[in-house]
């Protein structure tokens, strides 16, 4: 059974960068594509962006210029940062697995943009 | 990018009963649309892709069928733990795109 955990601070500063990990557990982080979606409270669900192991790499064009996925294989993790942040990035941030449709996913944290 | 359009936003119906849920797409996805159940506090599960291939573990009381631009999940006989809020997403076009949910409650 695939297992997925975010983590990372619950309340960031507006202009700072947003920063979680992803643990993955049953499941090496070099078998699957892996993913980051939003959730504004409240509201619907927005794709972030994916990754693969292998170097492909896909980000939403809204958020192309501010975001980053990386992976840590040693860690068997991997990481979304999103700079510049403001209140519009306040939602729970889920880690998933796949690309196209994501049939694990992690509990979400929700990450709140403020002073 | 790719609108997704869901209704009825709120729909009302009798445990027991069938529910049917429309999701309509601004340009064709062909089937590449997947359907996911969300419940307060936890995250979507991934119960239809392929518009109409039911995930792993998922009931034969969930359905799905559609192509191109016009979806529909049926759910055929409604059980208490099916009231929630349901959403479509296409994935033939990046970015990947939501509807905006369907709450299905009990009546």
């Amino acid at each position: 059974q695939v297992h997925l955990q975010e983590s990372g601070p619950g309340l960031v500063k507006p202009s700072e960068t947003l920063s979680l990990t992803c643990t993955v557990s049953g499941a090496s982080i070099t078998s699957y594509y892996w993913s980051w979606i939003r959730q504004p409270p409240g509201k619907g669900l927005e794709s972030i962006g994916y990754r693969y192991h292998t170097g492909t790499i896909n980000y939403n064009p809204s958020l192309k210029s501010r975001v980053t996925i990386s992976l840590d294989t040693s860690k068997n993790q991997f990481s979304l940062r999103l700079n510049s942040v403001t209140a519009a990035d306040t939602a729970v941030y889920y880690c998933a697995s796949g690309y196209e449709n994501f049939d694990y996913w992690g509990q979400g944290t929700l990450v709140t943009v403020s002073s | 990018e790719i609108v997704m359009t869901q209704s009825p936003a709120t729909l009302s119906v009798s445990p027991g009963e069938r529910a049917t849920l429309s999701c309509r797409a601004s340009q064709s996805v062909s089937s590449n649309l997947a359907w996911y159940q969300q419940k307060a506090g936890q995250a979507p599960r991934l119960l239809i892709y392929g518009a109409s291939t039911r995930a792993t573990g998922i009931p034969a009381r969930f359905s799905g069928s559609g192509s191109g631009t016009e979806f529909t999940l049926t759910i055929s006989s409604l059980q208490s733990e099916d009231f929630a809020v349901y959403y479509c997403q296409q994935y033939n076009d990046w970015p990947y795109t939501f509807g905006q949910g369907t709450k299905l409650e009990i009546k």
